[in-house]
């Protein structure tokens, strides 16, 4: 089993929808972070989120994590077409686990215009 | 302009042949880390360095190796004993190691491997 499962895996919506993308994990984190792959590309970090904040925010983009519920979501306001992408969470482990990154597995957002 | 670069973008070799995916950075990063990625997958850790001449297995390092000789690079060799080398591999760097630091990407190097 996976210690990072996004959901939904694939997401559609219109241009200026919100969308919403999930990631429940297993293990106590020190972080989570957030990171975007537009086809073919590499990796593009958004947010680190630590282990002690439950909301962050930057631009368009609003991060929560709820270490209770061991669950984080990434909000995306106000879509674009250019927000065509997969998203992936990435949870660093507490330092008993070496605070390896582990990445999920991603959603696929596709915005249409 | 920092970064991290990988070349090439698109490699193509015979099955039994061993291959070199070259890996910089510019950004005085300690941390390197090679990945594999396969379809609609993940990212899964092939290798990692904290600090130049040191290097360690990540979770699937088997069919691969690496060396760390100058700060800046991190080539991968993906052996012939690799059993299913065809995938995109991505390089990344950061300023220390795991997961306190967000992570650079390069671009990607896609292999196939026919």
């Amino acid at each position: 089993s996976q210690q990072g499962e996004e959901d939904p895996q694939a997401l559609s919506i219109q241009e200026g929808e919100n969308a919403t993308m999930n990631c429940s994990y297993k293990t106590s984190i020190n972080n989570l972070q957030w990171y975007r792959q537009n086809s073919g590309r590499g990796l593009v970090h958004l947010i680190l989120i630590r282990s002690n904040e439950r909301e962050k925010h930057s631009g368009r983009l609003r991060v929560t994590l709820d270490t209770s519920k061991k669950s984080s979501s990434l909000l995306i306001t106000a879509s674009r077409a250019a927000d065509t992408a997969s998203y992936f969470c990435a949870t660093a482990l507490g330092s008993s686990n070496t605070g390896k990154l582990i990445f999920g597995q991603g959603t696929t957002l596709q915005v249409k215009p | 302009d920092g970064g991290i670069t990988q070349s090439p973008k698109y490699l193509f070799r015979k099955e039994g042949q061993n291959v070199t995916l070259s890996c910089e950075q510019n950004l005085n990063h300690d941390a390197m880390y090679w990945y594999r990625q396969d379809p609609g997958q993940g990212l899964r850790l092939i290798y990692y360095s904290q600090i130049v001449n040191d290097f360690q297995k990540g979770d699937i390092a088997e069919g691969y190796s690496v060396s760390r000789e100058k700060k800046e690079s991190f080539p991968l060799t993906v052996t012939s004993a690799q059993k299913n080398p065809t995938a995109f591999y991505l390089c990344a760097s950061s300023i220390g190691i795991w997961g306190d630091y967000e992570q650079y990407f390069g671009p990607g190097t896609r292999l196939t491997v026919t």
